[in-house]
């Protein structure tokens, strides 16, 4: 079983402040996703990464992958109360599609 | 477009009763997943479809738990007989890519079984 750790399980911030979260595992992935989910819905794709060292970005979320395909971090930059949410990221082994995820970062951001 | 449909939104049931939990994915997407979310293990994959074909149950909890995909629109989670540890909530997910894991997630159905 491929796992994904995430830290921290819960960051409280004020609003206009900087964060990272991140996303481990001793295995390797054929791709990484991050996902938002909030209270009652279902977890939304927010980026896809594929190449080791790669960084994309998202407005103020910058995502990057390490260069080994094992992990994963995403910067806020000056979060905004609308970045409240679980943040889950999931890995993908390739093959068969079976997509793995981590239990979260719980996200608050205080107005 | 229409996104992932999932339903019920909500069931409250008692131990012991049969719960039927149905999903749509969306049209053209060739894979469908089954998780599973509660707060003490995160998102459990259940199982997956690819093509209408199970690709992988070893997620499925045990033989109280089936999933069938009769055909690409529509496929289903069986609980029978349900018990209070089943209680989470269901999402099903679909793709439309055999090489990346980029999922489109339903509403959720979230059970309770008393």
């Amino acid at each position: 079983t491929q796992l994904l750790e995430q830290s921290p399980q819960f960051l409280s911030i004020q609003e206009g402040e900087n964060l990272t979260v991140y996303c481990n595992s001793s295995s390797v992935f054929s791709s990484l996703q991050w996902y938002r989910q909030e209270p009652g819905e279902g977890p939304v794709l927010l980026v896809t990464v594929v190449t080791g060292g790669e960084v994309k970005k998202l407005k103020r979320l910058t995502f990057q992958f390490g260069d080994a395909r094992k992990d994963s971090s995403l910067h806020i930059t000056a979060a905004q109360p609308g970045d409240t949410g679980l943040y889950l990221c999931a890995g993908d082994s390739g093959g068969y599609q079976k997509v793995t995820f981590g239990i979260g970062t719980k996200l608050q951001v205080i107005p | 477009d229409a996104g992932v449909i999932q339903s019920p939104r909500h069931e409250v049931t008692e131990m012991g009763q049969e719960v039927t939990l149905r999903c749509k994915p969306i049209s053209g997407h060739n894979s469908l997943f089954w998780y599973r979310q509660t707060m003490m293990r995160g998102l459990e994959l259940l199982i997956y479809f690819n093509n209408n074909v199970p690709i992988d149950d070893s997620g499925m909890p045990e033989d109280r738990f089936s999933a069938k995909m009769p055909n690409a629109s529509f496929s289903t989670l069986k609980i029978q007989p349900s018990e209070p540890r089943d209680s989470a909530v269901y999402f099903c997910a679909s793709s439309r890519t055999e090489l990346t894991g980029e999922l489109f997630f339903g509403e959720g159905s979230r059970l309770t079984v008393l």
